[in-house]
């Protein structure tokens, strides 16, 4: 089946650093989406794309959609103790309905440097 | 804020047992989703359902499982005879219209001994 790669699988961040992870396929998405899943909890939205090549922020989250629509980066800049966590990325290939369900990355979990 | 909720958060059962997950999608939502997460692996699509069918179901949607709104604000996942590989995360999830973005609740743990 279609398949998300998603890198790094984990990193270790210090407070004050920014940080980057993305997400590959060999399938054309119409839409990405970027979660973030803390323990024993749901995944919670943090942004959507719907546009190849948009450029979307929230905060200090920043996210691209690729221009050939088969990747993805989110970049966390100015990182800070409670962005600890396991990002997933998501993409979606059609309208809700029929190819409306997401495709999940295997995550990246970002844990505070000891 | 709406949210997606879920009940119950945890479920402990044995192999064979017949259990039933409980969802409250948000209210204007019209697409609703179960998807599941085994432990420290990744967020797996089970099956979409809108206007009282489903829409689509992965390989995993078996026989062993079915959906049902039962009511306007119910959407239940059932799984027939459970086997420990059922053992998992289950995540509700709706969404508002049909490029929407899903919003997840925060899942039923399954324990299947």
């Amino acid at each position: 089946g279609q398949q998300l790669n998603q890198s790094p699988q984990s990193m270790f961040i210090q407070e004050g650093e920014d940080v980057s992870m993305n997400c590959t396929s060999s399938s054309i998405f119409n839409t990405w989406l970027w979660y973030k899943q803390d323990p024993g909890e749901g995944p919670v939205l943090l942004i959507a794309l719907y546009k190849a090549g948009e450029l979307t922020s929230n905060g200090r989250l920043t996210a691209q959609f690729g221009i050939t629509r088969k990747d993805s980066f989110l970049n966390i800049s100015a990182s800070i103790p409670s962005d600890v966590g396991i990002y997933f990325c998501a993409g979606q290939q059609g309208y809700g309905g029929s190819q409306g369900n997401l495709i999940f990355g295997k995550g990246t979990k970002l844990s505070v440097k000891p | 804020e709406p949210e997606v909720t879920q009940t119950p958060s945890h479920q402990v059962t044995q192999m064979g047992q017949e259990v039933i997950l409980r969802c409250v999608p948000i209210s204007n939502h019209l697409y609703f989703y179960w998807y599941r997460q085994i432990l420290g692996q990744k967020v797996e699509f089970l099956v979409s359902f809108y206007n009282n069918e489903i829409s689509e179901k992965s390989e995993i949607f078996d026989d062993q499982f079915s959906v049902e709104r039962p009511d306007g604000s119910n959407f239940t996942l059932k799984i027939r005879s459970t086997k420990l590989e059922d053992s998992a995360m289950y995540f509700c999830a709706s969404s508002r219209d049909r490029a929407g973005e899903l919003f997840f609740g925060e899942g039923s743990r399954l324990t299947v001994l």
